[in-house]
Formats: structure tokens, C-alpha cells, sequence
């Protein structure tokens, strides 16, 4: 069955802390991507991948970095985090073009 | 979401048929994508159009029409567990969706 696991389900940090959430597939996907979902936002695309080492900046890539060494694994890094990245976190991964995403089950990430 | 609408709630009563409604821009498209989400949870994949026509899966259908840039879900037999938000999300020219903000649906017994 196809998996996409994301580290936490629920993070709290504080304000100035690095924060690293961490993503998982075992689909050998070459797309991945990390999103932000906010209310009355929707999905927003923060950085995505489409091979190792390879990265491209999303919508709303600010106070955000990526890192992808392996193809099954795809990290968001929060440099310094703040309190306006308090969010739900969705990494997603998809085989090639036109194709559906599988997420996971997405962190609640909580910056105090 | 940028140049998809949809409606931002609707209501229903157990049993019944609801329609919900996207538009998108028709410029690079390459597949209308619908996805479920519950409160709290991942989205999950329910239908993909490419081409015109509607395409069925049990209790919910999925209308395109490329021409109108125009799509629509179907769901019959509401159930109250279909209370959820549905998202609407265009493929386009490269690897990114762009996506609706969401309808909440509610179903009332």
C-alpha cells in the first residue's frame, strides 16, 4: 500500500527554535512537495522537488528551506521559527505529471 | 486559491444530492483533481477528469467540461460522515496544482 509518513503529528516549539519535519515515501516517487494549510488559506505550496538534490521554491518559500539527499525522504527546515508558522504542515509525493498526490497525514506545528 | 473558485459552504440533509461547483482558468490545463478532507485530517484523492463528460464512482460522479473551464462533484446519498471540506485542484503545464480554497460541506440529519 502506498505510504507517505510524516515524523510528528503534533510539534510544539518556541519562537527562534529549528525546526526540521521530516517526510517519507516508499512509492519511489520523484515529486515531493510541502505545503501549509491555513483557514480561509487553503493549500499553499511552501517547496517541492522533482529529484535529489534537487529543489524548487513554491508560492510562499520565505522562512523555509528544504532539503532532499535521499529520493524517498523530502525535509522542511523552519530556520528560525516564528509565531506566523504556526500552521498544518502536508508533504505530499506524486509519480510524474497528471498523476494524483498522496499525502501524509500531515504536523500540526504550534510556535509559541 | 488562485483562479479556481468554488463555493465556500454548503449545506445538506442526510440522503439527498449535492453539487459542488468549480471554475478554474482554462489556460495550460492538464486534469481537474477532487480531494475529501475531514477536520483535522490529510486530503483524500476522489476523482480525476481529464476530458469532458462525467465520470462515476459509486455515490460520487465528477463533470468536466474543458471548453466552460468548468467541473462539478456529484455526491448522492448523503451521508453524514460526507461532512467534510472538498477541494478542487487544476493540473497545469508543470508539476504543481493549483488549488481551490475549499467548499465545507455539512450534512444535516
Amino acid at each position: 500500500d502506498v505510504k507517505v509518513t510524516q515524523s510528528s503529528r503534533y510539534l510544539v516549539k518556541r519562537t527562534g527554535e529549528k525546526v526540521f519535519l521530516e517526510c517519507v515515501q516508499d512509492m519511489d516517487h520523484e515529486n515531493m512537495f510541502w505545503y501549509r494549510q491555513d483557514p480561509g488559506l487553503g493549500l499553499r505550496l511552501i517547496y517541492f522537488s522533482y529529484d535529489v538534490k534537487m529543489k524548487e521554491k513554491g508560492d510562499i518559500p520565505e522562512g523555509y528551506s528544504v532539503s532532499r539527499e535521499k529520493k524517498e525522504r523530502f525535509s522542511l527546515i523552519l530556520e528560525s521559527a516564528s509565531t506566523n508558522q504556526t500552521s498544518m504542515y502536508l508533504c505530499a509525493s506524486i509519480p510524474g505529471r497528471g498523476e494524483k498526490l498522496f499525502f501524509g497525514s500531515g504536523t500540526q506545528l504550534s510556535v509559541l | 486559491g488562485q483562479n479556481i473558485d468554488q463555493p465556500t459552504e454548503m449545506t445538506a440533509t442526510e440522503g439527498a444530492i449535492v453539487q459542488i461547483n468549480c471554475t478554474y482558468q482554462t489556460s495550460g490545463f492538464n486534469g481537474l483533481f477532487w480531494y475529501q478532507q475531514h477536520a483535522g485530517e490529510a486530503p483524500t484523492f476522489l476523482s480525476y477528469n481529464v476530458l469532458d463528460g462525467l465520470e462515476e464512482k459509486g455515490r460520487f460522479s465528477s463533470f468536466l467540461s474543458r471548453s466552460k473551464g468548468y467541473s462539478y462533484l456529484l455526491l448522492k446519498e448523503l451521508q453524514m460522515k460526507d461532512s467534510a471540506s472538498y477541494l478542487c485542484a487544476r493540473a497545469g503545464n508543470n508539476r504543481k496544482l493549483i488549488w481551490g480554497l475549499g467548499t465545507s460541506l455539512a450534512v444535516n440529519p
